[in-house]
């Protein structure tokens, strides 16, 4: 079964500073990947997703995402965080085939100081 | 389009008692999930259902239950309430159909927020 790890369980950044959150997964065959984010109050949306091809990938609101299959992670990235971007946000897998549920990572909750 | 509903959107139960959410899928959404949200634990997956059957199961007790109705809206029930039940239960509904690919966009609803006291 596939597992989800973030490492990183609060965040907190001053605005303009560049993010990264760790995300690792395991699970020994091909992965589709994703990033959620659920802003305070708000339901959880999708952030950036990873089925194949360039393993960089963008997403909404300047978002970006690297998949590295050799490391097992999914490590997501922003150049200059807005107070906005205060959100818990998570990292989740699911198995590339068949009807695989998705697994979610415990989440890393990040906050920006104006 | 409409997004994912989720009814009620908070509800306050004793223990033992049972509970019924409801989730209505975004239109065209064949496939609805149910994920129980803890500050501790992050999303569980309680179950997934597809055209009326249950297609997953996460590790949940079986007080824990689910349904699908054939115009794909989706109720789950928690018998037998427990102190721990206390959290937000998400559903998701995706496009995906039978026999295709993986391809597991999944959109979420506003949550239950389920106490139990």
């Amino acid at each position: 079964a596939q597992s989800v790890s973030q490492h990183n369980h609060h965040v907190i950044l001053s605005e303009a500073a560049s993010l990264e959150l760790g995300c690792n997964y395991s699970y020994g065959g091909t992965v589709n990947l994703f990033w959620y984010v659920q802003y305070p109050g708000q339901h959880l949306q999708l952030l950036l997703k990873y089925f194949s091809g360039d393993p960089l990938v963008k997403g909404i609101k300047g978002f970006e995402a690297e998949f590295i299959k050799s490391k097992f992670s999914f490590n997501l990235r922003k150049p200059s965080v807005q107070w906005s971007d205060t959100a818990e946000y998570f990292c989740a897998v699911n198995a590339n085939f068949g009807n695989e549920k998705l697994t979610f990572g415990t989440g890393t909750r990040l906050t920006i100081i104006p | 389009k409409a997004g994912v509903t989720q009814t009620p959107r908070y509800l306050i139960k004793t223990r033992g008692q049972q509970v019924t959410l409801s989730c209505s899928p975004i239109s065209g959404h064949r496939s609805v999930s149910w994920y129980q949200q803890t500050p501790g634990q992050g999303l569980q997956f309680l179950f997934e259902y597809f055209s009326e059957t249950q297609r997953n199961k996460g590790n949940f007790p079986g007080r824990f239950s689910g349904r699908q109705f054939s115009n794909s809206r989706s109720e789950m029930n928690v018998s037998t309430l427990e102190l721990g039940d206390s959290a937000l239960y998400l559903c998701a509904s995706s496009r995906e159909t039978q026999g295709a690919r993986s391809y597991n966009e999944q959109f979420f609803g506003p949550g239950t927020r389920l106490t139990v006291l």
